[in-house]
Order: C-alpha cells, then sequence, then structure tokens
C-alpha cells in the first residue's frame, strides 16, 4: 500500500530535541490529516488541512506545528516535547475533506525520552 | 460531543463463524459511520462506510447495517479467516464540523 506514506517510521527523541514528522498522499486527495493514536485510547485528530489551509486545530498545544505546502505534503513539526507526547502519529488524506473517505499511512512511532 | 461506543472489547471467534461487532453514538445527526480494520504495526484500513440513507452494505464477507433510531451500528463478518484477526475502531461523523470521532477499537481474534 504507498497512497499514503510517511517518514520515519520510527523516532526517538529527546525533550529539547527538534524533529519533523513527513507525510506524502499520492492519490490526488486536497485533505490532509494529522492523528494521535495512543494506547486504549481512540484516535485523537490534531490538525486538518483543506486545499493547503488549515480548517482544523483541535486545541493541539504548540509544542505540535504543522505546515502544508501543498495538497500532497504535510509535516508535523516537533519540539520540546513531553514523554505523554509518545504516540503513534498517523496521517490520512481524502478527496474533499471532512469525515468521508480518510486514507491512512502507516504511521510514526515516536517515543519521546 | 459525539460520544462512540464499541462492544465488546476483545471478541474470539472460531475460524469459519460469524463474528459481529457493535458500535452506539450519541449524536442523531451522525451521517457517515466507517470501519477501520487494524493489524498489528499497520495502518488502519478503511474496511468499509455506510452513510446515514441506507440501512445495511454489504461487500463480500464484511457488511454493516445501521439502526439509526436507536442510533447504532454493526460490522458483521461471516466465515471468518485467520486474517480477521486485528483491532476494529468505528467511526461517526460529527455534525457542524468536518471530524470523525471514533471508538476505541475492538480486538478480534479468530481461533484456527
Amino acid at each position: 500500500e504507498t497512497g499514503v506514506t510517511q517518514t520515519p517510521r520510527h523516532l526517538v527523541m529527546g525533550m529539547t530535541n527538534k524533529k519533523s514528522l513527513k507525510c506524502e498522499q499520492h492519490l490526488g486527495h486536497n485533505a490532509m490529516y494529522w492523528y494521535k493514536q495512543s494506547a486504549k485510547k481512540p484516535l485523537e485528530l490534531m490538525f486538518v488541512y483543506n486545499f493547503k489551509e488549515q480548517t482544523e486545530n483541535n486545541s493541539v498545544p504548540s509544542r505540535f506545528s504543522p505546515e502544508c505546502p501543498n495538497s500532497s505534503h504535510l509535516f508535523l513539526h516537533l519540539h520540546t516535547l513531553q514523554p505523554e507526547d509518545s504516540a503513534l502519529y498517523l496521517c490520512a488524506s481524502s478527496q474533499f475533506g471532512g469525515p468521508y473517505e480518510q486514507y491512512f499511512g502507516p504511521g510514526t512511532r515516536l517515543t519521546v525520552t | 460531543g459525539e460520544n462512540v461506543e464499541q462492544h465488546p472489547s476483545t471478541l474470539s471467534v472460531q475460524e469459519g463463524d460469524s463474528a459481529v461487532i457493535k458500535c452506539t453514538y450519541s449524536d442523531s445527526a451522525s451521517n457517515y459511520f466507517p470501519w477501520y480494520k487494524q493489524e498489528l504495526g499497520k495502518r488502519p484500513q478503511l474496511i468499509i462506510d455506510i452513510r446515514s440513507n441506507v440501512g445495511e452494505k454489504k461487500d463480500q464477507r464484511i457488511a454493516v447495517t445501521l439502526n439509526k433510531t436507536a442510533k447504532h451500528f454493526s460490522l458483521h463478518i461471516t466465515e471468518t479467516q485467520p486474517e480477521d484477526s486485528a483491532v476494529y475502531f468505528c467511526a461517526a461523523s460529527i455534525s457542524g464540523n468536518n471530524r470523525l470521532a471514533f471508538g476505541k477499537g475492538n480486538q478480534v481474534v479468530v481461533i484456527p
């Protein structure tokens, strides 16, 4: 499955580091999303971009900074994270935004030490 | 806000038997209900979805039924196979915004 790709697949970072997660979709979609998946919890929506414009910010702390240079690429810039930010970060895309037919990438497993 | 609950949290079935997972939601204006399958270490995969103007949808061995009055929808897997073992997430659209509310997931184990 190569429709939505994410790099890196695994990342270990200290609380003072700065790193970035990358997502790329090859489906011709116009909307992209960042989700956080923690054990025993429902998926949490973080950000939504529709036609490169941010349309949703689900009260995410400023230590997470998204960037969407075009409809195919999405980044999540990380700085001064906390250990509780350790989780699987999933990128998704859909044709027109909204809740319909979202396709996920494989995720980045982030560990904050 | 929308509250999505899944039952049971874990389901074990013998290979060849059927599995049913039920999801309840609270927002009567929800109009889109997808099911995702996530195998260990892999991405959530959209396997079937249903809109509120339809009561049932089927795709080979999987089907989804929707009861809008009772505000629940169910995933049915027939003739289960070991590769059906995974965590299944249901979700419901949240009226008034473009979000999905997800359930916590059901672990389905198919016993060979």
